[in-house]
């Protein structure tokens, strides 16, 4: 059965700390990798991984596949109280009809 | 920029009662889902429509139905709703490369 396992489920951290929030998977059919932040409503997209090894950054936040090892990372330096969020990592599977698995999600509280 | 647009936001049933939850795009793509969210679940699937006049079960479909009225609107129906069902749920839109845009969700709770 496919699954997308996210760890860990929560984590505390201080304004400035550096988190690295980790996502692994057994997908069959594997087409990319996402990865959504989600605060009071709908989850936002942050990044899109479909080859191994090209880190893909956006301000503070950098993320990275690899797809031998099955797994991606999440970097967030320098965090401030506005990344406080769950994180939902997600595989998108082709088998004709692209479908998205969701892991269960990383919970993060920055505290001033 | 609508996107994906929800509705109702929050709605409150009692066990036994049948209501459709409604959702739209207006960004032209093929595929539509249905999941809902639970505390420390994630997001799991109930139905996707890979495209017009398709819809398919996803991980979690008992006790719901679907509807893609067309290319924009794909509505998610609970004929006898139950207290397992009370959750958010979520709609989501997508095409080819792009990533899944959601809408805001809405919000269920059946007494």
């Amino acid at each position: 059965e496919d699954k997308v396992v996210q760890s860990p489920l929560s984590l505390v951290v201080h304004e400035g700390d550096t988190v690295t929030l980790n996502c692994s998977y057994e997908v069959t059919n594997f087409r990319s990798l996402l990865w959504y932040k989600q605060e009071k409503k709908a989850p936002t997209f942050l990044f899109m991984l479909t080859s191994s090894g090209i880190e893909k950054k956006s301000g503070r936040l950098s993320s990275i596949l690899d797809k031998k090892e099955l797994f991606s990372i999440l970097n967030i330096t320098a965090t401030q109280t506005g990344d406080s969020a769950i994180y939902l990592c997600a595989v998108e599977e082709t088998s004709g009809t692209y479908k998205y698995i969701f892991g269960t999600g990383t919970r993060l509280k920055v505290l001033a | 920029n609508a996107g994906v647009t929800q509705t109702p936001k929050f709605q409150v049933l009692k066990t036994g009662q049948s209501m459709t939850l409604q959702c739209a795009q207006d960004m032209n793509h093929n595929s539509m889902y249905w999941y809902r969210q639970d505390p420390g679940m994630g997001l799991r699937l109930i139905y996707y429509s890979a495209s017009e006049g398709t819809t398919d079960k996803g991980e979690v479909p008992n006790g719901y139905n679907v509807s893609r009225l067309n290319k924009r609107e794909f509505s998610l129906r609970l004929e006898s709703a139950a207290p397992s069902q009370t959750s958010v749920y979520f709609c989501a839109s997508t095409q080819g490369v792009e990533p899944q845009h959601f809408g805001d969700g809405t919000r269920l709770s059946i007494l």
